[in-house]
């Protein structure tokens, strides 16, 4: 069975600061990987993801993530974060089934932004 | 276009109750996912409808159903509610259901089980 690790579960940053959240994740085979972010305004949002192909993987927001397939990791990037950034980000990783897949989800990062 | 709708947004229910929990997808969506949020469990993904048939489903007891009517709207039923299933109840639907479509959430229904 697939599985993710979000190792932080808080992250503390200056805005204007960059920032790196960590995923590591554990399935057999090639995974569909995601990372969503969800705010009390919000709701709960993809950012992007990643299926095949090119390893960097740009989305929404300014953010992008690596699929480094040697270290089981999908760690989120943004070069400069707004305080608006700040709210929970999850990792999940999806298990091909039935033409679609059943994902599973990290326990979230909680990411705090001070000015 | 509207979003993904879901009612009620909250609920209150006695242990032992059942109820059911509504989801309009997106306008020509015609995938429609169910997920449970906990602060103890997380996020965790209850089962998926694609043209009116389940096409996954998660590591839940079958006290929890679900379907989809030839509209795209989906239902879901928690049967003999237990103090547990207190969460947020999400559903997202996705266009073609393809893996690769984005998902979008509705704003969930925050069910309290007393």
């Amino acid at each position: 069975a697939q599985s993710v690790t979000q190792p932080d579960i808080h992250i503390t940053v200056s805005e204007g600061a960059s920032l790196e959240l960590r995923c590591n994740y554990s399935y057999g085979a090639t995974p569909y990987l995601f990372w969503y972010v969800q705010s009390p305004g919000q709701g709960l949002q993809l950012l992007l993801k990643y299926f095949s192909g090119d390893t960097l993987v740009q989305g929404i927001k300014g953010f992008e993530a690596e699929f480094k397939r040697s270290q089981s990791s999908f760690n989120l990037r943004k070069p400069s974060v707004h305080w608006s950034d700040a709210a929970e980000y999850f990792c999940a990783v999806g298990a091909a089934s039935g033409g679609s897949y059943i994902p599973t989800f990290g326990r979230g990062t909680s990411l705090i932004v001070h000015p | 276009k509207a979003g993904v709708t879901q009612t009620p947004r909250y609920l209150i229910k006695t242990r032992g109750q059942q109820v059911t929990l509504s989801c309009s997808p997106i306008s020509g969506h015609r995938s429609v996912s169910w997920y449970q949020q906990t602060p103890g469990q997380g996020l965790q993904f209850l089962f998926e409808y694609f043209s009116e048939t389940q096409r996954n489903k998660g590591n839940f007891p079958g006290r929890f159903s679900g379907r989809q009517f030839s509209n795209s709207r989906s239902e879901m039923n928690v049967s003999t509610l237990e103090l547990g299933d207190s969460a947020l109840y999400l559903c997202a639907s996705r266009l073609a259901g393809g893996p690769t479509d984005t998902q979008y959430f509705g704003p969930g229904t925050r069910l309290t089980v007393l």
